[in-house]
């Protein structure tokens, strides 16, 4: 067990809805990281937050947000789903923001948009 | 920028037999990389990682690999595989000095072991 939480572990929604998929990161822990894991894709690094600021931006659609709250949790918002975001997608935290640090990962959120 | 290439996308063992998963890396930077597994319906667990310090890193349940600057390589072995080894393998690349830690992950090496 990473320490880190994920909920829910499996969503089932249709095209054009909106989700939000919740992370809590290991304690004390400040940095939060999103990735999505697809067959077409693999595993591609979303968005960062850093003590509830944004650090960086990888890949992520504008339909895509997220935000990192007062006691370090964070949410992933998605919207306007299309079939093409039926994906896993996890939730990492690590100590520090930096690179080369362990990022611990939760067992993911499965989504399956029909 | 940085990026990762798993030169095998498919690895089969025979138990007891060692294991060589293959890992080429890119950056222009000073690199931290590291190997990550997935098994079936869960999550990611690190294996290891390198930041700068020994070439030679020893990871849990037997794994090592070894950081060549010269090859850019940072191939992952173990010495004799064992049933429970059969998951998912990512090699990953982060920049060491970034004041971001995103991983840069590669396309992931699936590792059969057979009895």
């Amino acid at each position: 067990d990473s320490g880190v939480t994920q909920t829910p572990k499996h969503l089932i929604t249709a095209t054009g809805q909106r989700v939000t998929l919740r992370c809590s990161p290991r304690s004390g822990d400040l940095s939060v990281y999103w990735y999505q894991q697809s067959l077409d894709q693999g595993l591609q690094f979303l968005i960062q937050y850093y003590n509830g600021e944004e650090r960086a931006k990888g890949n992520i659609l504008e339909r895509f947000s997220a935000q990192q709250f007062p006691d370090l949790h964070s949410e992933l918002n998605l919207s306007s789903l299309e079939l093409g975001d039926s994906a896993l997608y996890f939730c990492a935290s690590s100590a520090v923001s930096g690179g080369g640090n362990e990022q611990f990962f939760g067992p993911g959120t499965r989504l399956t948009v029909l | 920028a940085q990026s990762v290439t798993q030169l095998d996308s498919h690895v089969s063992v025979s138990e007891g037999t060692p294991v060589l998963l293959r890992c080429n890396y890119s950056s222009s930077y000073s690199p931290s990389l590291f190997w990550y597994v997935q098994h079936p319906n869960k999550g990611l667990q690190l294996l290891l990682k390198y930041t700068s310090a020994a070439t030679l890193v020893k990871g849990i349940n037997g794994f090592e690999a070894e950081f060549k600057k010269s090859e850019t390589s940072f191939h992952l072995t173990k010495p004799s595989a064992h049933m429970s080894d059969a998951a998912e393998y990512f090699c990953v690349v982060s920049v060491r000095s970034g004041n971001t830690g995103k991983l840069i992950f590669g396309q992931g090496t699936t590792l059969q072991v057979k009895p």
